[in-house]
C-alpha cells in the first residue's frame, strides 16, 4: 500500500480483556516499530524487528505486552488482560532497507485504545 | 544513552512572526536528529532530519533547524507562521537499536 496502515482506528474495552492491534507495514519495508503515545507518557518505544533478525523487545512496559509478525510484513501487538494505563495510541511505523541510522520511519495513524 | 528535551510544552506565536522550537539532546555518540509534526488526529510526519551531512537542515513547509554540537541542540524554525502550521512537534533522536528517543512535544499556537 502507499502508507503504514493500522486496525482499528478505535478500540474500546473492558479491563482485563485481551487486545489485538494490527499493523502492515509500507511494502517492501524490512524495519517495523512499535511506539506508544499517552498523555502521561508522551511517545515510547515499545518493540523493534528487523527482517529475521530476533526483536528488540526492550521497551515493552510488562509480560502482558507481546508481539509478532508473520512473514516479515504485518505484525501483530497483543496486550493480554487490559489495565487503565494501557489506555493510549499505539503508533507503528515502518522503514527501509539500508539499516542506517538516517532511514526515516514512517508512521502509521495510530490505535486509539480506551480501557474502561 | 541518548535522550531529548524540548523546552516548552506550548508556544504562541502571531501568524506572520517567527517561529522558533526548542530542542537539546543528549547522546554519547554523534546523534541523528529529527522533527516530526502531528496535525490534530493525525499520524506523525517527518519535517525533516539531520544526518550529519550540512548542520542547517531544511525540510517540508518552510521548516529548518540548525545542529549546533556545542550548545547540543537543534531547533526548529520558520521565518513566518501561518495558521495551517498549528500542531504538535516533536523532537527525536536515533536510539542505539535504531528506535526513536522522544522529546514531550511541543504545541504551536497560532494567533490571527
Amino acid at each position: 500500500g502507499a502508507g503504514v496502515s493500522q486496525s482499528p482506528s478505535n478500540k474500546v474495552t473492558e479491563k482485563g480483556k485481551d487486545v489485538e492491534l494490527r499493523c502492515d507495514p509500507i511494502s517492501g519495508h524490512t524495519a517495523l516499530y512499535w511506539y506508544r503515545q499517552s498523555l502521561g507518557q508522551g511517545l515510547e518505544f515499545l518493540i523493534y524487528f528487523q527482517g529475521n533478525s530476533a526483536p528488540d523487545k526492550s521497551g515493552l512496559p510488562s509480560d502482558r505486552f507481546s508481539a509478532e509478525r508473520t512473514g516479515g510484513s504485518v505484525s501483530t501487538l497483543t496486550i493480554q488482560r487490559t489495565q487503565q494505563e494501557d489506555s493510549a495510541v499505539y503508533l507503528c511505523a515502518s522503514h527501509g532497507t539500508s539499516g542506517s541510522f538516517t532511514d526515516t520511519q514512517y508512521f502509521g495513524p495510530g490505535t486509539r485504545l480506551t480501557v474502561l | 544513552a541518548q535522550s531529548v528535551t524540548q523546552l516548552g510544552s506550548h508556544v504562541s506565536v502571531s501568524e506572520g512572526a517567527l517561529v522558533l522550537l526548542r530542542c537539546n539532546y543528549s547522546s554519547s555518540v554523534p546523534p541523528y536528529l529529527f522533527w516530526y509534526v502531528q496535525y490534530p488526529n493525525q499520524g506523525l510526519q517527518l519535517l525533516l532530519k539531520y544526518t550529519s551531512a550540512a548542520t542547517l537542515v531544511k525540510g517540508i513547509n518552510g521548516f529548518e533547524a540548525e545542529f549546533k554540537k556545542s550548545e547540543t541542540s537543534f531547533h526548529l524554525t520558520k521565518p513566518s507562521a501561518h495558521m495551517s502550521d498549528a500542531a504538535e512537534y516533536f523532537c527525536a533522536v536515533r536510539g542505539s537499536n535504531y528506535q526513536l528517543i522522544w522529546g514531550a512535544g511541543t504545541k504551536l499556537i497560532i494567533k490571527p
